[in-house]
């Protein structure tokens, strides 16, 4: 089946260090979403991509959809510590009504 | 903005009981997805309907069922649960096809299953 292979499983950084993690695929996607997820509760949409070379921001956080359609990745810049949780990149292929989720990042912020 | 709501928010079972789990999609979407998803891992796709009818399968398994009613409210029926089962529980919805035949999902705050 589909799986996305999300890096790196976890990070700690300090507060006001930049973050990046990406999302490769083996197969291609039309869509590709990135969600926080905070302990015991549902994951909130962060950034939703839908062309390939797309580029969106969203205040500190920049996404891009990759040329090929098989990666995608997030940055977040200036960390602070309501970043903290669980990150997960999603992807949904043409036809498809499911979303295929990486393993998640989770990230630690060090004050 | 009105988000998803499920409910209840948590649920103990005994093993070989019966569950139902309920989703109401945020006002004017048409489909509704059910997601589990275990300690420390991913969301798995479970199912999805729109307009009552199921638009996708995933690896749901035969004990459970689900349907979508006509106000879009969607249930989740969990059958002979087993310890395996417990689990957190999200609903997602969406428009069919939104502007420009994009398709974003919307999460739930999600149902705490645990089977004892």
């Amino acid at each position: 089946g589909q799986q996305l292979n999300q890096s790196p499983q976890s990070m700690f950084i300090q507060e006001g260090e930049d973050v990046s993690m990406n999302c490769t695929s083996s197969s291609i996607f039309n869509t590709w979403l990135w969600y926080k997820q905070d302990p015991g509760e549902g994951p909130v949409l962060l950034i939703a991509l839908y062309k390939a070379g797309e580029l969106t921001s969203n205040g500190r956080l920049t996404a891009q959809f990759g040329i090929t359609r098989k990666d995608s990745f997030l940055n977040i810049s200036a960390s602070i510590p309501s970043d903290v949780g669980i990150y997960f990149c999603a992807g949904q292929s043409a036809g498809a009504q499911k979303l295929v989720f990486g393993q998640g990042t989770r990230l630690t912020i060090n004050p | 903005a009105a988000g998803v709501i499920q409910s209840p928010r948590h649920l103990i079972k005994e093993k070989r009981e019966t569950a139902t789990l309920k989703c109401y999609p945020i006002p004017r979407h048409d489909t509704v997805y059910w997601y589990q998803q275990g300690p420390g891992q991913d969301p798995q796709f479970l199912i999805s309907f729109y307009e009552k009818m199921q638009s996708d399968k995933g690896s749901i398994p035969d004990r459970f069922s689900a349907q979508q009613f006509s106000d879009y409210h969607s249930e989740l029926n969990m059958s002979s649960l087993e310890l395996g089962d417990s689990a957190l529980y999200f609903c997602a919805s969406s428009l069919r096809a939104g502007r420009l035949g994009r398709v974003t999902q919307y999460f739930g705050p999600g149902t705490r299953l645990l089977v004892l």
